[in-house]
C-alpha cells in the first residue's frame, strides 16, 4: 500500500513565524501536491511538483513556497505565517509515469495548522 | 477547462437507507472520473474511478457510481448506508493530455442518523 505521511497532525504557530510542513511518500511517485482545505471551499491546490527540484504554482501559491530536494519528500513552507493561513493542509502523491490527471492521488492524513 | 459540481453541500440519511450523491462535470470529451472519501480527521481515499468501458463502476466499501454521458453525471450510490459512512465525499475529474492535477468538486458532507 502507498503511504503518504505528514510530519504533524496538529500544529500551532504564531503570526510571523516561518512554518515547515513535511510530506513523505514511500512508493517512488513522480508527482507530489500540496492542497489546503477549508470548509465550503473544498480542496485548493497550492503547489505541485512533477519531478525532483521541479515545482509549479497551483491556484493559491501566495504566501507559500515549496521544496523538493529528494523524490520522496515535498515540503511546504509558510515564509511568514498569518492568521488567514489557518487551515487543513493535505499532501498527496501520484504515480506519474502515465502522467496527467488520470492517475489516482494518494493523500496523507493532513496537518491542521492554527496561526495565532 | 474542466469543472466539477457537487450540488449538495450536506446530505442526511438514516442508517440502512439508500444513498445517492450527485456529481456533474463539464468537459467536451470523455473525462476520467473519481470519487474520494474523507473520514473525519483523515486524508482522502479513493473509492472508485471511471476511465472507459462499463459505465457502472464498483468501488470499495460497497459503493458504486454510474457514468452518464448524456447527463454529464457521475453519481455515487450505496444501497444501504452504515453509520461509518458518515464522511466528506469528493468527486474529481481529470482529462487525457491535461495537467497533472485533477479538478475536485467542493465536496458533499454525509450525515448518517441512527
Amino acid at each position: 500500500d502507498v503511504k503518504v505521511t505528514q510530519s504533524s497532525r496538529y500544529l500551532v504557530k504564531r503570526t510571523g513565524e516561518k512554518v515547515f510542513l513535511e510530506c513523505v511518500q514511500d512508493m517512488d511517485h513522480e508527482n507530489m501536491f500540496w492542497y489546503r482545505q477549508d470548509p465550503g471551499l473544498g480542496l485548493r491546490l497550492i503547489y505541485f511538483s512533477y519531478d525532483v527540484k521541479m515545482k509549479e504554482k497551483g491556484d493559491i501559491p501566495e504566501g507559500y513556497s515549496v521544496s523538493r530536494e529528494k523524490k520522496e519528500r515535498f515540503s511546504l513552507i509558510l515564509e511568514s505565517a498569518s492568521t488567514n493561513q489557518t487551515s487543513m493542509y493535505l499532501c498527496a502523491s501520484s504515480f506519474g509515469l502515465s502522467g496527467r490527471a488520470t492517475d489516482t492521488q494518494y493523500f496523507g492524513p493532513g496537518t491542521r495548522l492554527t496561526v495565532l | 477547462a474542466q469543472s466539477v459540481t457537487q450540488p449538495d453541500i450536506h446530505i442526511t440519511v438514516s442508517e440502512g437507507a439508500s444513498l445517492e450523491l450527485r456529481c456533474n462535470y463539464s468537459y467536451g470529451a470523455t473525462p476520467y472520473l473519481f470519487w474520494y472519501v474523507q473520514s473525519p480527521g483523515q486524508g482522502l481515499q479513493l473509492l472508485l474511478k471511471y476511465f472507459s468501458g462499463d459505465t457502472l463502476v464498483q468501488g470499495i466499501k460497497g459503493f458504486e457510481a454510474e457514468f452518464k454521458r448524456s447527463q454529464s453525471s457521475f453519481n455515487l450510490r450505496k444501497p444501504s448506508v452504515h453509520w461509518s459512512d458518515a464522511a466528506e465525499y469528493f468527486c474529481a475529474v481529470g482529462v487525457e493530455g491535461g495537467s497533472y492535477i485533477p479538478t475536485f468538486g467542493r465536496g458533499t458532507s454525509l450525515i448518517v442518523h441512527p
